[in-house]
Order: structure tokens, then C-alpha cells, then sequence
């Protein structure tokens, strides 16, 4: 069965700083990877995912998280954080599907909170 | 393009009660799949909808149903509701193009 485990569920860091936020997940089989933020009182938005290819994918807000297949890792890192960071981070997996080709259902971790402090 | 909508956006209900939450999905989705999340935890899935039929379904008990109608909006109800239902639920969406899932800013349950 598959599993994500996000061993940190709250990261303090001062602005302008660097963080890495931990995600491994377990699968007998090929996976999708992503990571979702939700900010205060809100939905789940898509930061970046990674389906296959290279390993390093990269977010518009400069957010990265590089696929590990021999540590069965994906975290994510941020050069420098700021303040409008501050939010819950879920790392998910997602086999392909047996239908229709697409994405099969999520599999979240418990979430990281990303409290970025001035 | 108004994305995922869910409504109501909150809502309390009593214990034994039942409840229905709604969702449209993002225009081109045909998929749509309900989470639900309870505080301080992630999402957990609990189906989904292709073609107006369940296609999959999560470890949730037969009081959580649902249904997909053909304009691929979709419902989900809850019957003898317990204090362990309160929760945000969340709806996703995607197209069968689509890798990522949409999701709808939630409808926040209160079961007193």
C-alpha cells in the first residue's frame, strides 16, 4: 500500500533563509509526486508535481523538489523564503490510474508547517 | 474560469443528521473526487466519480455516498452524522488529459 511520510510537522525560519521541507513515500510501483500548499482557510493549490523525466522540477515561485528513486524521497527546498510563505505544505503520491489513463486518487502526509518568521 | 466551486462554504449540523455538500468542477473536468480533512491532518480520499459512476472509493464507511450528475457536477452526502464527520471536505477535479487535481475551496462540517 502506499504511504507518505513528512517527518516535520512544523519548520520555524527566519526570513530570507533557506528550507527544505522532507516528504518519503512508499509504492510497489511507479508513482506521481506532488506537492500542495494550503494557506490559512483555504483549498489546496498544486506547487509542482513530477511525473517523470527529470528529476529536478521547478515552481514559478521558486520553490524545487528533486525525485530520489533510490531513497524513495521527494522534498522540497527554497533558496530564500519569505514571509507570504508561511503556510501548511502536503506532500502527496498518486499511482497511474486503471481507467481512462489518468492520475489515480492522492495519498497525502500529515503536512509540514512552514512558519517563516521576520 | 471560476475553477473548482463547493458550497456551502461552512455548515453545522447535529449528530444522527444528514448532510449534503455540492460540487461543480473546473470547466473541461470530467473527473471529480471528494477528500476529507480533519484538523491538523492531510486530506484523505474518499472517492471517486467518472462517468456518473464511483470508480474508486477510500476506507470511509457506507454512511459516505455520492453521485456525478451529467453536467459532471457532483454531490456528497453523509447520513447519521457523528462528532468525528466535523472536517473540511474538499473537492477535486481534473480532465483525463490532466495529471493534477483542482481543488475547490472546501466546505468547513461542524457536527455538534
Amino acid at each position: 500500500a502506499q504511504s507518505v511520510t513528512q517527518l516535520d510537522s512544523q519548520v520555524p525560519v527566519f526570513e530570507e533563509a533557506p528550507v527544505e521541507l522532507r516528504c518519503n513515500y512508499s509504492s510497489s510501483v511507479s508513482v506521481y509526486l506532488f506537492w500542495y500548499v494550503q494557506y490559512p482557510n483555504q483549498g489546496l493549490q498544486l506547487l509542482l508535481k513530477y511525473l517523470s523525466g527529470s528529476t529536478l522540477v521547478e515552481s514559478i515561485n521558486g520553490f524545487e523538489a528533486e525525485f530520489n528513486k533510490s531513497q524513495t524521497s521527494f522534498h522540497l527546498r527554497k533558496p530564500s523564503v519569505h514571509i507570504s510563505d508561511t503556510a501548511e505544505y502536503f506532500c502527496a503520491v498518486s499511482e497511474g490510474a486503471d481507467y481512462g489513463g489518468a492520475t489515480n486518487k492522492l495519498i497525502f502526509g500529515t503536512g509540514t508547517l512552514l512558519a517563516v518568521q521576520p | 474560469d471560476a475553477g473548482v466551486t463547493q458550497s456551502p462554504t461552512h455548515l453545522i449540523k447535529t449528530r444522527g443528521q444528514q448532510v449534503t455538500l455540492r460540487c461543480s468542477p473546473k470547466s473541461g473536468h470530467d473527473t471529480v473526487s471528494w477528500y476529507q480533512q480533519a484538523l491538523g491532518q492531510g486530506p484523505q480520499f474518499i472517492f471517486q466519480y467518472y462517468e456518473e459512476e464511483e470508480r474508486q472509493r477510500g476506507n470511509f464507511p457506507d454512511r459516505f455516498s455520492g453521485h456525478q450528475f451529467p453536467n459532471y457536477s457532483s454531490e456528497l452526502n453523509v447520513n447519521a452524522l457523528l462528532l468525528g464527520d466535523s472536517a473540511l471536505y474538499l473537492c477535486a477535479s481534473r480532465g483525463q488529459m490532466n495529471t493534477e487535481a483542482f481543488f475547490g475551496q472546501g466546505t468547513r462540517l461542524t457536527v455538534v
